[in-house]
């Protein structure tokens, strides 16, 4: 099965800034590539899927990229409504496997 | 709008089975597949699997094979998913989730149901 790593598993940011989360696949998954926001004791919500297309009213700050084995989620002007773990998706095939989260905190 | 709501929390012993459901609406039901996710405590998601509520076709991952029935029932616009010989493991919020195409992303949540395992 491919694997799906995410790195940092946390971070912290201040106001305003640009964060960027990395997920790697163990193999390549062209761009089937999602990515999820979790705020604490809610559901996921999609925000990215096809590597960069963002989801319907998802603010412009988040944007994605990559394809192949290598994405990038990017937070620009990071917002307090931000605070999250945010997780990647592949979903090429089954199993359609999340990576561990990447949880941020301001 | 869009909706999936699922049934409320259970509480089981281990060795027993559990059955949440999750009914759609805002959509034909028959025209998106529907995946369930688990999220034990204080971790991350967990694809469980997938299925095909048009022809009822499915499929889960390897970890819970032989342990995870998925159904549905057309007329109510509602699946299905029980998972059997629970352990304490298993002691996890579930999701519904929609796929709006073939291998997909998931657009669509349900609540989350709360499944406790416990002696």
């Amino acid at each position: 099965d491919i694997q799906m790593t995410q790195s940092p598993s946390s971070l912290s940011a201040s106001v305003g800034d640009r964060v960027t989360i990395t997920c790697r696949a163990s193999q390549g998954i062209t761009n089937y590539l999602a990515w999820y926001q979790q705020k604490p004791g809610k559901v996921p919500k999609l925000l990215i899927y096809a590597a960069s297309t963002l989801q319907a009213g998802v603010p412009s700050r988040f944007s994605g990229s990559g394809s192949g084995t290598d994405f990038t989620l990017t937070i620009n002007n990071l917002q307090p409504e931000d605070v999250a773990t945010y997780y990647c998706q592949k979903y090429n095939n089954s199993p359609r496997t999340f990576g561990q989260g990447t949880k941020v905190e301001i | 709008q869009v909706q999936l709501v699922q049934s409320g929390a259970e509480v089981k012993k281990p060795g027993a089975s559990v059955k949440v459901s999750c009914q759609a609406s805002g959509y034909t039901f028959t025209t998106y597949d529907i995946n369930w996710v688990r999220q034990a405590p204080g971790q991350g998601l967990e694809w469980m699997g997938w299925m095909n509520p048009n022809s009822g076709s499915a499929g889960s991952a390897q970890r819970f094979q032989g342990r995870v029935t998925m159904t549905r029932n057309t007329s109510i616009s509602t699946a299905y998913m029980e998972l059997s010989s629970l352990r304490s493991e298993d002691t996890a919020v579930y999701y519904c989730a929609r796929g709006p195409v073939v291998n997909s992303h998931f657009d669509y949540w349900g609540q989350g149901t709360l499944v406790t395992v416990s002696s």
